[in-house]
């Protein structure tokens, strides 16, 4: 079974400050990782995915994550973050064999204060 | 392309009365996935299909919960009888082959109350 456990529920940060979201996940099988922001009354929408290769994934709005194999992490950065980056943000796997079975975290709430 | 698209995008209805909530995927999409987003538990899939086939249906509550894709460009998640626990937003997926490698489209969700 795989579980995907974000560690901070909610994280305050004011504008242009940079910002690290934390990801971690259990698994038996390889998985793919993925993060997804959720606008207030929204569906989610894809920020980046790793699939294999390079590490370091860069994704929209200028966010990036860093795939650390050992620490079973997936971790989310910006340098320098906007009061529109306000969200929900997820991260989610899914197993290599399940085809798109989603398994999301709890989500992590990103709110820039100016 | 209009995206995903749920209706309706919000329904309040009594218990033990039927509900049906719609999906429209992505034309071209060939999998299509329900999800269920509460305070408690979080986001999880109910149900995914690929091919209009359903494949996994484990993370349907129970049998009150059915789901199905008549055609490549409709699908059903309907709940009888309803129970106020079901209050929730559920979310309507698709992606372009059911892959794990794959981006899935949200809908904006239904948001569903039962009193």
């Amino acid at each position: 079974a795989q579980s995907v456990t974000q560690l901070d529920s909610q994280v305050p940060v004011f504008e242009e400050a940079p910002v690290e979201l934390r990801c971690n996940y259990s698994s038996s099988v390889s998985v793919y990782l993925f993060w997804y922001v959720q606008y207030p009354n929204q569906g989610l929408q894809l920020l980046l995915k790793y699939l294999s290769g390079s590490t370091l994934v860069k994704g929209i709005n200028g966010f990036e994550a860093e795939f650390n194999k050992s620490q079973t992490s997936f971790h989310l950065r910006k340098p320098s973050v906007h009061i529109s980056d306000t969200a929900e943000y997820f991260c989610a796997v899914t197993p290599y064999n399940q085809g798109g079975k989603l398994i999301f975290g709890q989500g992590t709430e990103l709110s820039v204060k100016p | 392309d209009a995206g995903v698209i749920q209706s309706p995008r919000h329904e309040v209805t009594e218990m033990g009365q039927e509900v049906t909530l719609r999906c429209k995927p992505i034309s071209g999409h060939n999998s299509l996935f329900w999800y269920r987003q509460t305070m408690m538990r979080g986001l999880e899939l109910l149900i995914y299909f690929n091919n209009n086939v359903p494949i996994d249906d484990s993370g349907m509550p129970e049998d009150r919960f059915s789901a199905k894709m008549p055609n490549a460009s409709f699908s059903t998640l309907k709940i009888q009888p309803s129970e106020p626990r079901d209050s929730a937003v559920y979310f309507c997926a698709s992606s372009p082959w059911g892959a794990g490698t794959d981006t899935q489209y949200f809908g904006p969700g239904t948001r569903l109350t039962v009193l």
